[in-house]
């Protein structure tokens, strides 16, 4: 079965720019569906960050849309985050999943890295 | 956006059942069948339990079972176990801009 694992530095200073990559093993990124990033900050919910289709097709939070750059690379099978001008509101989380085509589902779900945002 | 609107907590004994609820607006919840709830134990992923508001994934239990009407999604627990206990997240799909929201979750606790 699909397996999703986030890797990235786990700090980041800030006003500088947050990067992760989520590498799928199991299924290709180009087999139909969404592919996409969720954080969660330390004993908070959920907030989505974006998805991506392999074709580029993107959908953004708009509250993150001006700092956020959701990208896939086909021939490496794994697709990035990246975040820009980050501030202590960013550390969090951060998941990498696989969705539906109309958003409707988040599956599977990354182990998800913890990104501190700290000078 | 405001998320969706979870109670903070819920709570039952082994055997029970309870019904956690989601409230949202006709632009999200009301608008679209597109509700999903993901459970989240503590210091692990979360997990797919419910989509399409009422369809459950291969390998989730029976136990576990969506609705909805109206603006309001609920998930319901029957039989409740121990290894419930978690927290437990709405999400639904959303008009405009917003696309996706997600409540602000519930502990439950057995």
């Amino acid at each position: 079965q699909v397996q999703l694992q986030e890797s990235g530095p786990g700090r980041v200073k800030p006003s500088e720019t947050l990067s992760l990559i989520c590498t799928a093993s199991g299924d290709s990124i180009t087999n139909g569906h969404y592919w996409g990033w969720i954080r969660q900050p330390p004993g908070k919910g959920l907030e989505w960050i974006g998805s991506i289709f392999h074709t580029g097709s993107v959908y953004y939070n708009a509250s993150l849309k001006s700092r956020v750059t959701i990208s896939v690379d086909t021939s490496k099978n794994h697709f990035s985050l990246r975040l820009t001008s980050v501030t202590a509101a960013d550390t969090a989380v951060y998941y990498c999943v696989r969705g539906g085509n109309y958003l409707n589902w988040f599956d599977p779900w990354g182990q998800g890295t913890l990104v501190t945002i700290s000078s | 956006q405001s998320a969706l609107t979870q109670p903070a907590s819920v709570s039952g004994s082994p055997g029970q059942s309870i019904t956690i609820s989601c409230t949202g607006t006709s632009s999200d919840i009301g608008g679209y069948n597109y509700v999903s709830w993901y459970q989240q134990h503590s210091g692990k992923a979360p997990k797919l339990m419910i989509y399409d508001v009422t369809k459950r994934p291969s390998g989730v239990s029976n136990r576990f079972s969506g609705s909805k009407s109206g603006n309001t999604a609920s998930l319901t627990i029957s039989g409740l176990q121990a290894e419930d206990e978690a927290d437990y997240f709405c999400c639904s799909y959303a008009d405009g801009t917003t696309h996706v929201m997600f409540g602000g979750g519930t502990k439950l606790t057995v």
